[in-house]
């Protein structure tokens, strides 16, 4: 199966600042890779993705970047707030017999933002 | 204009006990997913359905039973709790295309503790 590393398991920044997260996948047949924010006390929630076919994909202070070579995928997020404190998850899909559908999750990275 | 619930949102109960979650989306999806959150934010995948039928059915123990009777609905009962069955339990589903489309929206959980 597939296996998702993701790094830092948490990242403190100072508001105005970048936060950048990378994860690594193992398998090649990964194709969609979705990152998630989970803030305190709710369920994850779909932010950006990127699928096999795409370089890289921005929305307003949000972009994500792939690299299927090295199989490396990073999230980053630029002019931080406070409010963007949360959990984030990267994840990738993998599309192979009985795991049709099945998204493997990395552990988590819990950014912080000082005001 | 709830997508993806579940009740209850909390749950404390006593070893040994049977409970069941529900859950119930709005979104006209045709898969749905549980996933058991531990203590250290690692989201892992226990079952999917797509259209009502089994299609990832992970190593869980055989106490916990998943039950889909329509396709926007997917319970999960379990059976002689344990302690380390203390977790937060989240509801997905994820629209048609192949079994397990790729976007997936999370309900809110359900925190179960077992005392």
């Amino acid at each position: 199966g597939e296996n998702v590393e993701q790094h830092p398991s948490t990242l403190s920044v100072q508001e105005g600042d970048s936060a950048v997260i990378k994860c690594t996948y193992s398998d090649s047949a990964s194709n969609y890779f979705p990152w998630y924010k989970q803030e305190l006390g709710k369920g994850p929630q779909l932010i950006i993705d990127i699928r096999s076919n795409v370089g890289e994909k921005k929305d307003q202070r949000i972009a994500v970047t792939l690299n299927k070579t090295a199989k490396h995928f990073s999230l980053h997020i630029t002019e931080t707030q406070p409010e963007d404190s949360a959990v984030y998850f990267c994840a990738a899909k993998y599309d192979r017999g009985s795991t049709l559908g099945r998204l493997y999750f990395g552990r988590g990275t819990q950014l912080t933002v000082w005001p | 204009d709830t997508a993806v619930s579940q009740t209850p949102k909390y749950l404390v109960t006593q070893m040994g006990n049977d409970k069941s979650i529900k859950c119930e989306q709005n979104l006209g999806h045709d898969t749905m997913y549980w996933y058991k959150q531990d203590s250290k934010k690692f989201l892992k995948i226990m079952f999917s359905y797509n259209n009502k039928e089994l299609i990832i059915n992970e190593t869980v123990p055989n106490r916990f039973s998943p039950k889909s009777p329509d396709k926007a609905h997917l319970n999960l009962h379990i059976n002689s709790l344990e302690l380390g069955d203390s977790a937060v339990y989240f509801c997905a589903s994820s629209p048609p295309g192949l079994p397990g489309g790729d976007t997936q929206y999370f309900g809110p959980g359900t925190r179960l503790t077992v005392l």
